[in-house]
Formats: structure tokens, sequence, C-alpha cells
């Protein structure tokens, strides 16, 4: 199962809004809405910060939002701050039960 | 307060094996599935292995398929992963994470380093 595609690196400035972008398949993102997406801080486990395509796990900021298109799903932040300065990831469900990840984006905030 | 601490990492020659646990608080352990995710060194992350919280239903990526073994014991609330014939390739930060194929990784442990070398 090959990795998700993502952007290898992402840039805003604060307080604007940035689009991270994930493509699969229709026998991944575009077959269920089992998205998820999640945050990285250096040398700390990931956060999950957005679950099935759209929905924010209770105290993540509503400034970070999901959705999808078709075979592309997209993680959506707006009004940049400086410690959104780390790495995301997305997911999806597989055919077959499988689970395959993006290989991640490094966002950048200028 | 939900907690999941990783444990039995280590530096193995390609052939070997290793066990890893981890030990759960804070929720009823047996009533949700579990999972393991690794991450190479300066890498993404990987989905490794999936188990439902009976224990009667596993799931596991080709890459480990045949190798690696997700187990768990509710009466420990300890998930584990015995890992055989390692490779080279399989080091990485394996983490373990609350969650299923279709539900979201919404706790992860603090994850657990394995170096397979020779």
């Amino acid at each position: 199962q090959s990795a998700l595609t993502q952007p290898p690196s992402a840039s805003g400035s604060p307080g604007q809004s940035v689009t991270i972008s994930c493509t699969g398949t229709s026998t991944d993102i575009g077959g269920y809405n089992y998205v998820s997406w999640y945050q990285q801080h250096p040398g700390k486990a990931p956060k999950l910060i957005i679950y099935e395509v759209t929905k924010r796990p209770s105290g993540v900021p509503d400034r970070f939002s999901g959705s999808k298109s078709g075979n592309t799903a997209s993680l959506t932040v707006s009004g940049l701050q400086a410690e959104d300065e780390v790495d995301y990831y997305c997911s999806s469900y597989v055919d077959n039960n499988n689970l395959v990840f993006g290989a991640g984006t490094k966002l950048t905030v200028l | 307060e939900v907690q999941l601490l990783d444990s039995g990492g280590g530096f193995v020659q390609p052939g070997g094996s290793l066990r890893l646990s981890c030990v759960a608080s804070g929720f009823t352990f047996s009533s949700y599935a579990m999972s393991w995710v690794r991450q190479a060194p300066g890498k993404g992350l990987e989905w490794v292995s999936s188990i439902s919280g009976s224990g009667d239903i596993t799931y596991s990526a080709a890459s480990v398929k045949g190798r690696f073994s997700i187990s768990r014991d509710n009466s420990k609330n300890t998930l584990y992963m015995q890992m055989n014939s390692l490779r080279v390739e399989d080091t990485a930060l394996y983490y373990c994470a609350k969650g299923w194929t279709t539900s979201p990784f919404d706790y992860w442990g603090q994850g657990s380093l394995v170096t397979v070398s020779s």
C-alpha cells in the first residue's frame, strides 16, 4: 500500500490561512470517510486534530478544519500562529482492513 | 487521564526478536481497539497492526505480516507486539495508540525505540 500524497512543505504568514492536501485513491480516501489528521511536534508523539474528515476532538482549536473532495482530503489552518509550525500527517482507512498515512507536510510560518 | 506507557525496545541483530509492551490506564482497556504505529528515524508514520478490544480480531500491514504478532492481556491492561525475523528496515520508534483502522488514534504512548543492526 503506497503512502498518501502530501506536499513536503507548506507555508503562510501569521494570521493567514494555509491548506495542506492529501491525495489517495478510490480504495482509501475516495471510498471512505475515515480520514484523520495528526500534528506532530519534534520529538513528541502525534496528536489527533481532525477525524472522520471534518470532526475536531475536544480541545482542538476551530482554526483547524478538514474537508474532502473525491480522492483528496484537505486540512486548513486559519489564523496561522507560530506554534502551528510543525509536521502534519493525514491517514485513511484502506480497503481490506488496512490503514495508510501520508508522508507528512512540514508547515512553516513565515 | 488516559496514559499509554510503551516499553521493550532495544538493540537487536537482523533476524532477532523483541517484544514490545504498552500498559494502559485511565480508560476501560478491554472496550477499545489498540494499534501499533511506527516511525523510522526522520521519516513519516506507518501503521503496523491493530487488535480489537476482545483480542479476537487482528489486522497487520503487509510489511510485517507473518513476522509481527499483536496481542493483548485485558486482565493486565497491556498491549503487546511480538516482533520476529527483524530486519534493518524495521528500525523505528514504535508507538502504541488507542484506536483502530476505522477509528482515530486519539491517544498515543511516548514510543519505544527499536534498532536493528549488525
